[in-house]
């Protein structure tokens, strides 16, 4: 069946923007989580969401990072006033459940704000 | 919280030769261990993974990693690789509750003809 999609596959935007990074993961799976990828940093956990509630929002870098997750499928992303520092690859992984640890991850977007 | 340390930023060797890709982590509580790969321009791929029972797990391309409670390691081994294999091997944690995968810097497996 079709893997974890995500759209779009590269944004680039101006420092100020907001940007919206979108996630559909494998049908069926319950979990679903947002990671970045950066050369400084590394891959960073941001947040995870069980169906459509994410318990801990305590990973997000900053109040202007955002997520949402509708009808137990699509999640978006959401960076408001977009910084330089936020250029990053945004990944996003589904699971069939928390408890099985197999996390399939997307292609990515990769963010640039100029 | 968990981290991981893989020693190694690259690691360069010929092909056909073994390599050992190393790893270790810091967690106090049990814990779930991973193997990701990225080859170039592509997504993460699972690669194996230790969740419990035998300590020796393999993977389909030949591949195999032990965990090591003691020494807190989860090397990753190959007895011999192909110039498929060049790709950025990431070993990540998932244990104690922790919704999210913590993740190492990345081994950059470097094949040379």
């Amino acid at each position: 069946g079709a893997g974890v999609s995500q759209s779009p596959s590269n944004k680039v935007t101006e420092k100020g923007k907001d940007v919206e990074l979108r996630c559909d993961p494998i049908s069926g799976h319950t979990a679903l989580y947002w990671y970045r990828q950066s050369l400084g940093q590394g891959l960073e956990f941001l947040i995870y969401f069980q169906g459509n509630s994410a318990p801990d929002k305590s990973g997000l870098p900053s109040d202007r990072f955002s997520a949402e997750r509708t009808g137990g499928s699509v999640s978006t992303l959401t960076i408001q006033r977009t910084q330089q520092e936020d250029s990053a690859v945004y990944l996003c992984a589904s699971a069939w459940d928390r408890a099985t640890d197999t996390q399939y991850f997307g292609p990515g977007t990769r963010l640039t704000v100029l | 919280a968990q981290s991981v340390t893989q020693l190694d930023s690259q690691v360069p060797v010929f092909e056909e030769a073994p390599v050992e890709l190393r790893c270790n982590y810091s967690s106090s509580v049990s814990v779930y261990l991973f193997w990701y790969v990225q080859y170039p321009n592509q997504g993460l791929q699972l690669l194996l993974k230790y969740l419990s029972g035998s300590t020796l797990v393999e993977s389909i391309n030949g591949f195999e990693a032990e965990f090591n409670k003691s020494q807190t390691s989860f090397h990753l081994r190959k007895p011999s690789v192909h110039i498929s294999d060049t790709a950025e091997y990431f070993c990540a944690v998932k244990g104690g509750g922790a919704d999210g995968l913590t993740f190492g810097k990345g081994t950059h497996l470097i094949i040379q003809p």
